[in-house]
């Protein structure tokens, strides 16, 4: 089953605008959430994360929003430039359980066009 | 430091043959993970390592498959007698203690039985 869901494959967005990616989660443990950029031949790379205590937390132009009651986390990318063109991966893990393994989203494909 | 790094980038292989893979993680970390990811999938959790003790294996990871961290720097990953659905990018990762701030992870092994 997949515990963390990420359901718009591809988005594409004009450069300068807002990008919003979207991620969903089924496993009411996880209380981790983080965000994981991927360029084609090489590894994820980290962007953010969030715990569950808070609702939001921002670095720079990257937020990540996180509704618990909802199950439902977004990351925002305002303005979107064209090197934010990526696969983006949602991932949770249930660190406060001892469980350090990362469970991953399927990824969503960001197209800028410049 | 270069980052985490893993050797080789690319092998092909036919069905029954043993391939071993090998990571070696950022020197000052002391966790290291091996996830696998296969097309259109987010990365899977296989196994981690806490300096040598191999603290979680997932049932991803079959008889067939064996990781070691000797000394606690690098490790391996042996697949004994491949089949081809183990064709897949086999990324390692590391981090300084909790996994939840943000593996690092290297840029893959890219894995095809023939």
């Amino acid at each position: 089953d997949q515990q963390v869901k990420q359901n718009s494959p591809s988005l594409s967005v004009q450069e300068g605008r807002i990008s919003i990616l979207n991620c969903d989660y089924t496993n009411s443990m996880f209380d981790y959430f983080l965000w994981y950029k991927k360029y084609p031949a090489e590894g994820p790379t980290f962007l953010i994360s969030i715990s569950s205590i808070k609702d939001k937390n921002e670095d720079g132009r990257f937020t990540v929003f996180l509704n618990k009651s909802a199950k439902h986390l977004s990351l925002h990318i305002v303005p979107s430039q064209p090197g934010d063109s990526a696969v983006y991966f949602c991932a949770a893990s249930a660190s406060n359980f001892g469980n350090e393994k990362l469970t991953f989203g399927t990824g969503t494909r960001l197209t800028i066009i410049p | 430091d270069t980052g985490v790094s893993q050797d080789p980038r690319h092998k092909i292989t036919k069905r029954g043959q043993n391939v071993t893979f090998r990571c070696d993680p950022i020197s000052e970390h002391n966790r290291l993970y091996w996830y696998r990811q296969t097309l259109g999938q987010g990365p899977e959790f296989l196994t981690y390592f806490q300096n040598e003790a191999q603290l979680e294996k997932s049932r991803l990871l079959s008889d067939r498959f064996s990781a070691e961290r000797p000394k606690g720097s690098f490790s391996t990953l042996e697949i004994q007698r491949t089949e081809q659905g183990d064709s897949a990018m086999y990324l390692c990762a590391s981090s300084l203690g909790a996994g939840s701030n943000g593996y690092t992870f290297g840029s893959g092994t890219r894995l095809t039985v023939v």
